[in-house]
């Protein structure tokens, strides 16, 4: 079983702040996905990737296979990107393992 | 832009009551999930459905639980003689193939009472 931690936990920046948030598994993934879980609930996938970095608007992932590791970065941060936003890794053929999320709080 | 949808948005039963909870995929999707998520909990895998079987699924998913595709557009998670412990939010999530990205639905928040 792949054990997938998520740091921090919680988080509040002010608006315009760089934010990081670290993802680490335990066995190794073909892939790692981001996802963004909104305050309603429902859940957005971010990313899906292998190997190096991936860009999407303010949103930047890297990952890490050898180290076990992952980072979602949001460049200058709004109020709208407040939400918890999970990583989730694969296990077997089609069987996801799921961080607790990092609950992220941006103040305008 | 295509999207997942799920039915009924809430739904609350009695205890030992059988619910049905419905998705529909997206339309050129082969890959289907459901995942549960407890509330203050994080997001679990459930079942993963392809070629009209299950191809993985987790411990969680026993036999109090089935999933069928019965047409060619529905995808549904049935959870039999319900306890109160399955109260929870159910996502539905569909890919093309298994290895890209999922898109998820909504959800269901299933109370049991």
């Amino acid at each position: 079983k792949n054990e997938v931690e998520q740091s921090p936990q919680n988080l509040t920046a002010q608006e315009g702040e760089f934010i990081t948030i670290n993802c680490s598994y335990s066995v190794g993934i073909s892939a790692l996905h981001w996802l963004q879980q909104h305050p309603g609930g429902g859940i957005v996938s971010l990313f899906m990737l292998s190997s190096g970095k991936k860009k999407h608007g303010r949103l930047i992932a890297t990952i890490n296979i050898q180290e076990k590791h992952s980072s979602l970065h949001i460049t200058a941060s709004h109020p709208r990107d407040s939400a918890v936003y999970i990583c989730a890794v694969p296990e077997g053929g089609n069987q996801f393992y799921f961080g607790t999320g990092t609950s992220l709080t941006v103040i305008p | 832009e295509p999207e997942v949808t799920q039915t009924p948005s809430h739904q609350v039963t009695q205890m030992g009551q059988e619910v049905i909870l419905r998705c529909v995929p997206i339309s050129n999707h082969l890959y289907f999930y459901w995942y549960r998520q407890i509330l203050g909990q994080k997001v679990e895998f459930l079942v993963s459905f392809y070629n009209n079987e299950i191809s993985e699924k987790s411990e969680i998913f026993d036999d109090q639980f089935s999933v069928e595709r019965p047409d060619g557009s529905n995808f549904t998670l049935k959870i039999r003689s319900t306890k109160l412990e399955d109260s929870a939010m159910y996502f539905c999530a569909s890919s093309q193939d298994n290895s890209r990205e999922q898109y998820f639905g909504p959800g269901t928040r299933l109370t049991v009472t």
